[in-house]
């Protein structure tokens, strides 16, 4: 089975600048999450879909961060305009459902400068 | 409100002693709650979970984590800790609007 594939690896971007991420889930899988891991911290929950609607974007800061999930299987996610303290590493996972367990993705480490 | 909390920042014992993580958990009803693991420079790695049942769980590479609802814990142990298993723990808990919420981690090195 296939596991959560993210692109890309990595990225460097200027501030003020525009950044999208991609996320393919493990097939079959009908919810989807976009975390942000800053070094030495636990993943922080930025969305969460169930198939392509969101469950929860409390903390997606909506001013700068957009996600979408078409027709219920890939997802990217968007950064516009960047800030220095968006350089984190972004990861994606995914669930059969959303009672069972999370299998993530490798993670895109943005790095803003 | 954090609905999981691991205690200690960092672990170190010496290979072959018993290694213990601690997280504790506030959430109402019934927890969902997840170990996972994460090496340098890579994604987050499943290794045990509880939904219901005996409160004693079984995962990979020979890890183990004990559920006690009194206590609200629920941490995660190996009898004989490997040089291999130094890495980042994870405890998780999916709480009742289904949110997969992480702690802080805890850093675990294992001496030779």
């Amino acid at each position: 089975e296939a596991g959560v594939a993210q692109s890309p690896r990595y990225k460097i971007i200027e501030k003020r600048q525009s950044v999208a991420f991609w996320c393919n889930p493990i097939s079959g899988h009908a919810t989807l999450y976009w975390y942000q891991q800053i070094l030495g911290q636990g993943p922080k929950l930025l969305i969460q879909f169930q198939n392509n609607g969101v469950v929860d974007d409390s903390q997606l800061p909506k001013d700068r961060f957009s996600a979408e999930r078409l027709k219920g299987v890939d997802s990217t996610l968007k950064i516009q305009p960047a800030k220095l303290e968006d350089s984190a590493v972004y990861l994606c996972a995914s669930s059969r459902t959303e009672n069972t367990e999370a299998f993530f993705g490798q993670g895109t480490r943005l790095t803003v400068v | 409100a954090q609905s999981v909390a691991q205690p200690e920042d960092q672990v170190n014992v010496a290979e072959g002693n018993p290694l213990t993580v601690k997280c504790t958990y506030s959430v109402s009803g019934n927890p969902y709650l997840f170990w996972y693991v994460q090496y340098p420079n890579r994604g987050l790695q499943f290794l045990l979970k509880y939904i219901t049942g005996d409160n004693l769980v079984k995962g990979s590479y020979g890890f183990e984590a004990e559920f006690n609802k009194s206590q609200t814990s629920f941490h995660l142990k190996k009898p004989s800790a490997l040089v291999s298993d130094s890495a980042l723990y994870f405890c998780a808990v999916r709480r009742g609007d289904y949110k997969l919420s992480f702690g802080a981690g805890t850093t675990v090195t294992v001496r030779a």
